[in-house]
Formats: C-alpha cells, structure tokens, sequence
C-alpha cells in the first residue's frame, strides 16, 4: 500500500535561518507532488508542484524553493526563513484522474513550523 | 483567484438537519472537483469527488453537485453529526494542479 511520510512535524526556527522539510511517498511510482502551506485559520495555499524529477513548479513567488532529486521525494527549502513563512506545511501526492484512478491527493502528516 | 488569505466562514447547522456547503471556482478548464473535511489539526480528508462530465455524485451521507454553467460546486450533508463538525475545502484540477477554494467551518448546534 502506499504511505506517504514527511517531517519533523514540528520545528521552532529563529528569523534568517534556513528551513529543510522532506517528503517520501512509498508503494507507488511517477507520483505527482504538492507542498501545501495553510496559514492558523486560512485555507490551503499551493506552493509547489513536481510532475517528475527534477520538474518543479512554482505558484506563488516567496523566499521558498522546491526541490525532488529522486522520484518519490519532494523537499521543501528557504535560505533564509521570514516571520511569514510560519504555518502548517503538507505535502502531498497523486496519481491523476487515468484509467480509473480517483486523483484524490494523499497528504502527509503536516509539518508545523513557528519561526521566531 | 482563492481567497486564502481571508478567515474561513462559519456555516452553524443544527444536529440532524442537512448541511450545504457552496464553492465557486473560476476556471472553466477545470477537469475534476474534489471534497475534503480537515479536522483540526489534521490534514485534509477525501470525501467524494466528481468529474465535469457529470453533474451529480452520491456517496454515503454526502451528495457533490456540479453546475458548470455557473462554476458552482456543492456538498450536501443528511442528517448532520457532531463527528462532521470540521473545515470543509473544495478543490479543482486543472492539468496537473489541484488549488483548493477558501474553505468553510462547518459548526454543529446541539
């Protein structure tokens, strides 16, 4: 079956300090991938999305980038973190609507992240 | 564009009653909607999904209608249960993005 893990799930970063969330998707292959980032009480903002390795794109200009060097792994970067970039980040995978696939997204456990 | 910058509103349904919940979406390439419930504290639940081609779906205690001439989606609940107390998101995707709409906090009156 296929799980999808991401971490830490939580991490208290200081202002100007680099960031670094991974995301592993296990038990399938040529995932689509999502980092999602959801502000306290908002909604879901797409941040990035990978249709393969080393294919990114990227929906909302930030000081963050994304990166996937293998295909069943998605990283989520910043060289230098803003009091902005606080919030709970979610990576998630599909495969889309083919051949009887439902295209439902499977999200990982969420990493929260503070910074100070 | 989604209003994720904004508060979520708030839909107040009594216990047993029916719950709708309305999205709009705006691009009418969008090929297939999906339903998701988020607990707090959780990531986002699939709930029932629908493609353009269709204009109904029924799932257990849910229905999704779909009105693409005026780029509306719904999700109707029957008989509304504290356990469906949650933020609701609908999403669409368009070739490989799925960009969620605003949500809304579904809150269950005794």
């Amino acid at each position: 079956s296929q799980t999808i893990h991401q971490w830490p799930a939580t991490l208290v970063q200081p202002v100007g300090s680099p960031l670094s969330l991974e995301c592993t998707v296990e038990g399938t292959s040529n995932p689509n991938l999502y980092w999602y980032r959801q502000a306290a009480g908002r909604g879901l903002q797409l941040l990035f999305y990978s249709v393969g390795i080393g294919q990114i794109s990227s929906e909302v200009p930030q000081n963050l980038s994304a990166s996937r060097p293998q295909d069943r792994q998605f990283i989520l970067s910043s060289k230098k973190l803003l009091l902005s970039d606080s919030g709970f980040y979610l990576c998630a995978w599909t495969v889309l609507p083919l051949a009887g696939n439902t295209g439902e997204l499977f999200f990982g456990e969420g990493s929260r992240l503070t910074v100070l | 564009g989604e209003s994720v910058g904004l508060h979520l509103p708030t839909l107040s349904v009594q216990e047993g009653d029916n719950s709708i919940i309305n999205c709009a979406y705006s691009n009418s390439a969008s090929d297939y909607f999906i339903w998701y419930k988020q607990e707090s504290g959780k990531g986002p639940q699939f709930i029932i999904d629908i493609r353009s081609n269709m204009d109904k779906r029924q799932g257990q205690r849910v229905t999704v209608l779909l009105n693409k001439t005026v780029k509306h989606l719904s999700l109707q609940i029957a008989a509304t249960q504290p356990g469906d107390s949650a933020v609701y998101f609908c999403a669409d995707c368009r070739d490989d993005k799925i960009i969620f709409g605003k949500g809304t906090r579904l809150h269950i009156l005794p």
